[in-house]
């Protein structure tokens, strides 16, 4: 089963809208990471945070983590048509070595023109 | 530089038949991942290789997977008597290694069973 439970599964916006979405995990974490995927091709890595960190910023992107609740928010601001893609949060968890990554079910947003 | 590869892009087989998937990470990255995403069951950890060490087979879901790492840089991925289950995109990723948190992906072999 997977760690992380995303929604919600789909998203349609306009574009200039903002899109959130969210995710929720099971197990302690070290780190949280959003990746997005073109296509069901490869992914491609947008940020991480950090378990003692609270919220984070990268151009429009601005993700938060609450680990009391176990989750996370990824809001992607001012939308536009190529940010049409499904996204995925991913889990690096405490007791996994190397840091190997437990992907949610993932978001597929479309940004409409 | 250069990203993550793949080959081969797509690949259709017939059950029963053995496929190897090939991947080549970024130079100088340490750590290799194999993911696997498909329809049923998103994307899952198979197996990973960090330098020298014994890999993570955890991931792997039957004994007819295995993987192999040569000279800690490129990897194939063996399915032996493929069956339509395994049709997915099978995903690498490197990284710096351990301590480094971000992988990079490379673009998939699609595989298809028939």
């Amino acid at each position: 089963s997977q760690q992380g439970e995303e929604d919600p599964q789909a998203l349609s916006i306009q574009e200039g809208e903002n899109a959130t979405m969210n995710c929720s995990y099971k197990t302690s974490i070290n780190n949280l990471q959003w990746y997005r995927q073109n296509s069901g091709r490869g992914l491609v890595h947008l940020i991480l945070i950090r378990s003692n960190e609270r919220e984070k910023h990268s151009g429009r992107l601005r993700v938060t983590l609450d680990t009391s609740k176990k989750s996370s928010s990824l809001l992607i601001t001012a939308s536009r048509a190529a940010d049409t893609a499904s996204y995925f949060c991913a889990t690096d968890m405490i007791k996994a070595a190397g840091n190997k990554l437990t992907f949610g079910g993932g978001t597929r947003v479309l940004v409409k023109p | 530089g250069a990203g993550v590869s793949q080959s081969p892009s797509n690949k259709v087989t017939e059950k029963g038949k053995d496929v190897e998937l090939r991947c080549d990470p970024i130079s100088g990255h340490t750590a290799l991942y194999w993911y696997r995403q498909s329809l049923g069951q998103g994307l899952e950890f198979l197996i990973y290789f960090q330098g020298n060490s014994a890999p993570d087979k955890s991931g792997l879901p039957s004994d007819r997977f295995s993987a192999e790492r040569t000279g800690g840089s490129v990897s194939t991925l063996t399915i032996q008597r493929t069956q339509q289950e395994d049709s997915a995109v099978y995903l690498c990723a490197s990284s710096r290694g351990t301590g480094a948190k971000t992988q990079y992906f490379g673009p998939g072999t699609r595989l298809l069973v028939l």
